[in-house]
């Protein structure tokens, strides 16, 4: 059984920066083909692909975000840290981890975590 | 704005069939990639409903079927139930700007 969970703070001052943890079960990095992906939600708007990373650290940016976003893995605890610089209040949202699923490079999330809501205020 | 667009909302009374379209361009959709549809209820996380244009994750209900031509794809709901009112996101990859994700601007569905 696949599961994933966010992990940051919840409120965060303008021009910060934002640390993300997702922390999983049921597979690993040392899996050829596997990936993990982040992806936002600002309140009562769509859903925003932010960024990827895959089992040989092959990483993928959203265009929009690339120069803010930083995408790394620790293989040994199963986890990815998704680093955002220089926040603004339209950077409020809820943002997701997902496992990318059924084929390496699909972009098909198959797993989600439950999503943190990270709040942009001063 | 996004590049994949849906109407915003939708809607059917029970046990009807609706379609959510999802329309790209050469760069996205009509250039081949897959299609992927989500579903989201309110206050919860997005659950895949369809990869790779038409195929089902295991747990689907078979009401649910995807399709895709040209530059467009298509979610279709068949014995529309209550509990299928939601968000839907189509999602696709996209060649431009060195390739990324991206998802549509997501479809309201009510039941009548």
């Amino acid at each position: 059984q696949i599961t994933l969970k966010e992990s940051g703070p919840t409120l965060v001052k303008p021009t910060q920066t934002l640390t993300l943890t997702c922390i999983f079960s049921g597979f690993s990095f040392n899996t050829s083909r596997v990936g993990v992906g982040w992806i936002r939600q600002p309140p009562g708007k769509a859903l925003e692909w932010l960024a990827l990373i895959y089992w040989n650290d092959e990483k993928r940016y959203s265009p929009s975000l690339k120069s803010r976003l930083t995408i790394t893995k620790d293989t040994s605890k199963n986890q990815v840290v998704l680093t955002m610089t220089n926040l603004d209040p339209v950077d409020t949202a809820t943002y997701y981890c997902a496992h990318e699923g059924f084929y390496y490079g699909s972009g098909s999330y198959d797993n989600w975590g439950q999503g943190t809501l990270v709040t942009v205020s001063s | 704005q996004s590049v994949l667009t849906q109407p915003p909302s939708v809607s059917g009374a029970p046990g009807q069939r609706v379609t959510i379209s999802c329309t790209g361009n050469s760069s996205n959709i009509g250039a081949g990639y897959d299609v992927h549809w989500y579903q989201q209820l309110p206050g919860i996380a997005p659950r895949l409903l369809i990869y790779g244009n038409s195929i089902r994750p295991s747990g689907v209900p078979d009401r649910f079927s995807g399709s895709k031509s040209g530059t467009s794809a298509s979610l279709a709901i068949t014995g529309l139930q209550a509990e299928d009112e939601a968000d839907y996101y189509c999602q696709s990859y996209d060649s431009s700007l060195s390739g990324h994700w991206v998802f549509g601007g997501g479809t309201k569905l009510t039941v009548l």
